[in-house]
């Protein structure tokens, strides 16, 4: 099946920093998601964002299909930033399984 | 209210007994599915439903069993729980397309002691 490797597995912030998430994946895909996880355990959905680039206020994700990695940027970071950020996809051909990575830990201190 | 509805969202129960958790979703999609949490192991597919007479197993059924009421409703069974299923679980909905983007559910914490 694909793999989906993500890094750094935990980061630690200070307020106000940026930061960077990379996923990377082992296959074509046609379907990539970043999530993230919040304190409480609800999936908050990010990104769809199979390939170009998206921005969302202090978020943006690029991926880039043709060399299998997304990168998920924070600018600017608060408090509630905290949590585990998930990166998901769907192998190209498949139609039905979203295929997980690991995720990574983000902590933001004030 | 959640587009996405999961009951109960945390349950305690002990080995062997049956249990039941519900999804239903009020977003219009036919494809519905039930994944499992766990810490450092990511989520992972349990079963899918394309369709109420459309369902398949996923990647960890083992121990599992579904049930497809209505196009909105999706529930997952456990028919005599272990520890071992002790677990976040969630369900997710998605338009029937293979690039369809999944959402999510509250999840439903799982204790089985």
């Amino acid at each position: 099946g694909i793999q989906v490797e993500q890094s750094p597995p935990d980061l630690i912030l200070q307020e106000g920093a940026n930061s960077t998430l990379r996923c990377n994946f082992s296959d074509s895909v046609n379907n990539l998601q970043w999530f993230h996880q919040n304190p409480w355990g609800q999936l908050i959905n990010l990104f769809y964002i199979p390939s170009g680039t998206k921005q969302n206020g202090r978020l943006s994700a690029t991926t880039v299909a043709t060399e299998r990695y997304s990168l998920l940027y924070i600018s600017s970071s608060q408090t509630t930033d905290s949590g585990v950020y998930f990166c998901a996809v769907r192998k190209g051909g498949s139609n039905y399984k979203l295929t997980f990575g690991k995720g990574t830990l983000l902590t933001v201190n004030p | 209210d959640a587009d996405v509805t999961q009951t109960p969202r945390n349950r305690i129960t002990k080995t062997g007994k049956r249990i039941m958790l519900e999804c239903s979703q009020t977003k219009g999609h036919d494809r519905m599915y039930w994944y499992r949490q766990d810490p450092g192991l990511g989520l992972r597919l349990i079963y899918y439903s394309f369709d109420v007479k459309d369902i398949n197993k996923g990647e960890i059924s083992d121990g599992y069993s579904v049930s497809r009421q209505a196009q909105a409703k999706f529930s997952l069974s456990l028919e005599s729980a272990i520890p071992n299923q002790t677990a976040l679980y969630f369900c997710a909905t998605s338009v029937p397309s293979s690039t369809g983007e999944l959402f999510f559910g509250e999840g439903s914490r799982l204790t089985v002691l």
